[in-house]
């Protein structure tokens, strides 16, 4: 039962490196999902998808692009990274709109 | 502005005894409140959907209530492995599809 996947799961990066996060998942899903969590701000949205090919912004999509080319794979790219992106990234997914997001362990991402 | 307050921000409690962590929501229109646990280093593990006041779901020692302004998690008789941070998620009709979290209650269980 792998749900939600992604990787890598701890990065380090140098100011203007870019780099992609990968999430997969295996419950056939419409709905995908990146939230960032930084400590005493909460779970905040970045992006996210209604279907494959689809994507939309979120609460704090700047700096950041996705895709979805494949129904199980959400993208999220950083082009030229900043030590404001430092963060703990969560891709997740749900059937629907208002059904449960199911959530990945999370990315740990540094930028130094 | 849509918000969600969660509190208190962090309790202790002894093996056995029982509390409630409570979360206030301020909302356009609400169509979902979902509690999700969080270990550290993990991400957060859906446990409840509540869709409409007066609503109730239980699962083992906890217990989840709405009203029209807020939700409650009981815990009955904790144990050391409840331990975990709470967190606590609306969906709002002006919000479209995405969630807004409270910042989460730290939930400590001493044996």
């Amino acid at each position: 039962n792998a749900g939600v996947t992604q990787t890598p799961k701890f990065r380090v990066l140098k100011t203007g490196q870019s780099m992609t996060l990968l999430c997969a998942q295996d419950m056939n899903h419409e709905y995908m999902y990146w939230y960032r969590q930084d400590p005493g701000m909460g779970l905040r949205l970045i992006h996210y998808s209604v279907g494959e090919g689809t994507t939309a912004k979120g609460e704090v999509p700047d700096g950041y692009n996705v895709s979805r080319l494949k129904k199980q794979n959400f993208l999220l790219g950083l082009e030229s990274a900043a030590p404001s992106q430092t963060s703990v990234y969560f891709c997740a997914s749900s059937s629907r709109a208002n059904q449960p997001q199911h959530f990945g362990d999370g990315t740990r991402l540094s930028i130094l | 502005e849509d918000q969600v307050t969660q509190s208190p921000e962090a309790l202790r409690l002894q093996e056995g005894e029982s509390s409630s962590l409570n979360c206030s929501y301020t909302v356009s229109g609400l169509r979902g409140l979902f509690w999700y646990r969080q270990d550290p280093g993990k991400g957060p593990e859906f446990l409840f959907t509540l869709y409409s006041a007066g609503e109730e779901k239980e699962k083992e020692r906890l217990k989840a209530t709405l009203t029209k302004k807020e939700s409650f998690l009981h815990i009955t008789a904790p144990k050391p492995e409840d331990s975990a941070t709470y967190l606590c998620a609306v969906q709002a009709d002006q919000a479209g599809t995405a969630l807004i979290f409270g910042k989460g209650t730290t939930l400590s269980v001493s044996s």
